[in-house]
C-alpha cells in the first residue's frame, strides 16, 4: 500500500513570495490533516479535511494560509506571502476516519523563508 | 483546554530501559498516541491506549493512567537506532493535539 506522498521535499523562499505544497492522501482515507512542525517543537494541525469539506481550520493563519481539497483526494496548502516565521516541516497526514484512528504521516515539506 | 507535557529530552545507555512520560490536561478522552520520529522523518505511528494498563508491543510498550492523566513509553533493550523524538499525543474534538515532544540520545 502506497503511503502519504507530499511534494516537494524541499523549498527555500524569500519573504514575501508564494509558496505551494501538494499531499496524495492513502487511497480510501476520508479525513486529511496539514500540520506545521517548527524545530524542537510537536506537529501544530493547521487545517482537517473531511473528504472535500473543512472540519476545523481554527488554527491556519488564514491571512496568509489557504488549502483545498476540491475532489476530496488530494490537497494543496499555500502560503501568500510567506514570513521568516513560517520556516518549518509542513506535514500533511491521512486517516480513515477522524477518532481514534491512527494517522499516517507523508514526509513532510520542509520550508526555508530567507 | 488542553495541555501536554513531556520531558525536553533524555539519554540512555545502548541496552538499558528508558521510560519516557507524559500528562496530559484534555476535556474528555478518547485515548492516547505515542509517535516515533526520527530527525528529518515523518513521525510513525507506534502506540494507542484508551484503557488503563500496559500495553506491550516487542520492546517497546505503553501505559496509560486515565485518573492520573498520565501515560509512559518504556523502551527496553535500548539500541542506537532508537534515538529519536517521542511524540505523545491525545485525540480531542476530532483532532491530534501533540506534546512538544522528548528527544531521546542512546549513547554506546
Amino acid at each position: 500500500e502506497a503511503g502519504v506522498a507530499q511534494s516537494p521535499r524541499y523549498k527555500i523562499i524569500e519573504k514575501r513570495q508564494s509558496v505551494a505544497f501538494w499531499c496524495n492522501p492513502i487511497s480510501g482515507h476520508a479525513t486529511l490533516y496539514w500540520y506545521q512542525q517548527i524545530l524542537g517543537q510537536g506537529p501544530k494541525l493547521l487545517i482537517q479535511f473531511q473528504n472535500n469539506g473543512v472540519v476545523d481550520d481554527s488554527q491556519l493563519p488564514k491571512d496568509r494560509f489557504s488549502a483545498e481539497r476540491l475532489k476530496g483526494v488530494d490537497s494543496t496548502l499555500k502560503i501568500q506571502p510567506a514570513k521568516l516565521e513560517d520556516s518549518a516541516v509542513y506535514l500533511c497526514a491521512s486517516s480513515l476516519a477522524s477518532t481514534g484512528n491512527e494517522q499516517f504521516f507523508g514526509p513532510g515539506t520542509r520550508l526555508t523563508v530567507l | 483546554g488542553q495541555n501536554i507535557d513531556q520531558p525536553t529530552e533524555m539519554t540512555a545507555t545502548e541496552g538499558a530501559i528508558v521510560q519516557i512520560n507524559c500528562t496530559y490536561q484534555t476535556s474528555g478522552f478518547n485515548g492516547l498516541f505515542w509517535y516515533q520520529q526520527h530527525a528529518g522523518e515523518a513521525p510513525t505511528f507506534l502506540s494507542y491506549n484508551v484503557l488503563d494498563g500496559l500495553e506491550e508491543k516487542g520492546r517497546f510498550s505503553s501505559f496509560l493512567s486515565r485518573s492520573k492523566g498520565y501515560s509512559y513509553l518504556l523502551l527496553k533493550e535500548l539500541q542506537m537506532k532508537d534515538s529519536a523524538s517521542y511524540l505523545c499525543a491525545v485525540p480531542t474534538g476530532g483532532k491530534l493535539i501533540f506534546g512538544q515532544g522528548t528527544e531521546l540520545s542512546v549513547k554506546p
